[in-house]
């Protein structure tokens, strides 16, 4: 299958710092990746899709100001989560597809973010 | 609205005790409906995509069925390393976001 890296794997930041992390396509070009997140226990929750080239589509609910998405290039897209605060403390994910078949979507190996 | 609900939310087998994973759903316009493993900590790995109503596919000791109301994920003889938690998760031919159940946290003891 496609591979997708997700870095990093794990980050602890204090309360009002920012942080990004980033999801590579390593295997192919992805004109779309998606961002979800996971809380204990939960199911894994599509927060936003990420577009390259263009601004990102957020999921009712999710701040846009407060998770920034930019996808630059057709292998990179980042997640960074601005003033973090604990209730931000969660497993995120990304996933992209191959194109074809698109909608089989690969995921990263999540990142894992606890805000003190 | 699309749902997915799986069930059991947790199982426990025997080594060797077969048995199966339902997941039940609702969708404008089904796309995909797809099953993915998730290990303590890390991403999800995808198993299988099932398309159409009366598809089936099989991997090792998985075996994945479709209706169109629901999927069944059938496991034989498990083993020990088969315990994990398994997602479904449909996709509608409005997009290809994935819209996840709360899973299924198998544990399958020697």
């Amino acid at each position: 299958g496609a591979v997708v890296s997700q870095h990093p794997s794990w980050v602890i930041c204090k309360s009002g710092t920012s942080v990004k992390i980033e999801c590579r396509s390593l295997d192919f070009q992805a004109t779309t990746m998606f961002w979800y997140r996971q809380f204990p226990k939960q199911s894994l929750m599509l927060m936003a899709t990420s577009n390259e080239g263009s601004k990102a589509t957020y999921e009712q609910g999710v701040e846009k100001d407060k998770f920034l998405i930019n996808h630059a290039s057709l292998t990179l897209s980042t997640l960074t989560v601005t003033s973090a605060h604990p209730e931000d403390s969660s497993f995120y994910i990304c996933s992209s597809g191959r194109d074809p078949p698109k909608n089989i979507q690969y995921f990263g190996a999540g990142t894992r973010l606890s805000v003190l | 609205e699309d749902q997915v609900t799986q069930s059991p939310e947790a199982l426990r087998l025997q080594e060797g005790e077969s048995s199966s994973l339902n997941c039940s759903y609702t969708v404008s316009g089904l796309r995909g409906l797809f099953w993915y493993r998730q290990d303590p900590g890390k991403g999800p790995e995808f198993l299988f995509t099932l398309y159409s109503a009366g598809e089936e596919k099989e991997k090792e000791r998985l075996k994945a069925t479709l209706t169109k109301k629901e999927s069944f994920l059938h496991i034989t003889a498990p083993k020990p390393e088969d315990s994990a938690t398994y997602l479904c998760a449909v996709q509608a031919n409005s997009g290809y976001a994935l819209n996840f159940g709360k899973g299924t946290s198998l544990l399958v003891t020697p």
